[in-house]
């Protein structure tokens, strides 16, 4: 099956440092999307990609979508506290078949040094 | 209020034991997912059904039996549980254009099998 490398595992940080974190597969997703992971909680979408090439904001986040559509990156500027939690990347195959699940990458662990 | 809600929240149970975990969505959404994250934090899905049908049934154990009584509703029922069960179980619906990715989670059931 396919497989997302995220990179990297995790990240220490200074606050108001900017952040970046990609993901590569071995095969092509037609969708890209980036969650987030609070402890104790759900992962909440940030961004959701559907074009190669396609380049999307979400205030201080930026993401793109990969030209090859194997790869994609999540930028977080000026980083806050509350910007602390596990980042995780995910691909969609969208196929006749129903292949509805999320592959998701092994996520990147954030944390913000006071 | 809660868009997609579990119970219980956590469940510690013994080896043997039969449990179930029970979703519910209010977001009027077709489909739902049953993902489990492992210790490493790692995702993967299980089951997805759509309206009440079964689409997605990953590599999982036949101990595990997902339930759809209608389409806000989506349990899991698991059988003879064993230590490797344990991990935390995520529920996650998405409207009817779910070939675009977005996925709502809920918070989570974190299963312990002693």
């Amino acid at each position: 099956g396919q497989q997302l490398n995220q990179s990297p595992q995790s990240m220490f940080i200074q606050e108001g440092e900017d952040v970046s974190m990609n993901c590569t597969s071995s095969s092509i997703f037609n969708t890209w999307l980036w969650y987030k992971q609070d402890p104790g909680e759900g992962p909440v979408l940030l961004i959701a990609l559907y074009k190669a090439g396609e380049l999307t904001s979400n205030g201080r986040l930026t993401a793109q979508f990969g030209i090859t559509r194997k790869d994609s990156f999540l930028n977080i500027s000026a980083s806050i506290p509350s910007d602390v939690g596990i980042y995780f990347c995910a691909g969609q195959l969208r196929s006749g078949g129903g292949a509805d699940g999320l592959t998701f990458g092994k996520g990147t662990h954030l944390i913000i040094q006071p | 209020d809660t868009a997609v809600s579990q119970t219980p929240k956590y469940l510690v149970t013994q080896m043997g034991n039969d449990k179930s975990i029970k979703c519910e969505q209010n977001l009027g959404h077709d489909t739902m997912y049953w993902y489990k994250q492992d210790s490493k934090k790692f995702l993967k899905i299980m089951f997805s059904y759509n309206n009440k049908e079964l689409i997605i049934n990953e590599t999982v154990p036949n101990r595990f039996s997902p339930k759809s009584p209608d389409k806000a509703h989506l349990n899991l029922h698991i059988n003879s549980l064993e230590l490797g069960d344990s991990a935390v179980y995520f529920c996650a619906s998405s409207p009817r254009d779910r070939v675009k990715g977005i996925q709502y989670f809920g918070a989570g059931t974190r299963l312990s099998v002693l």
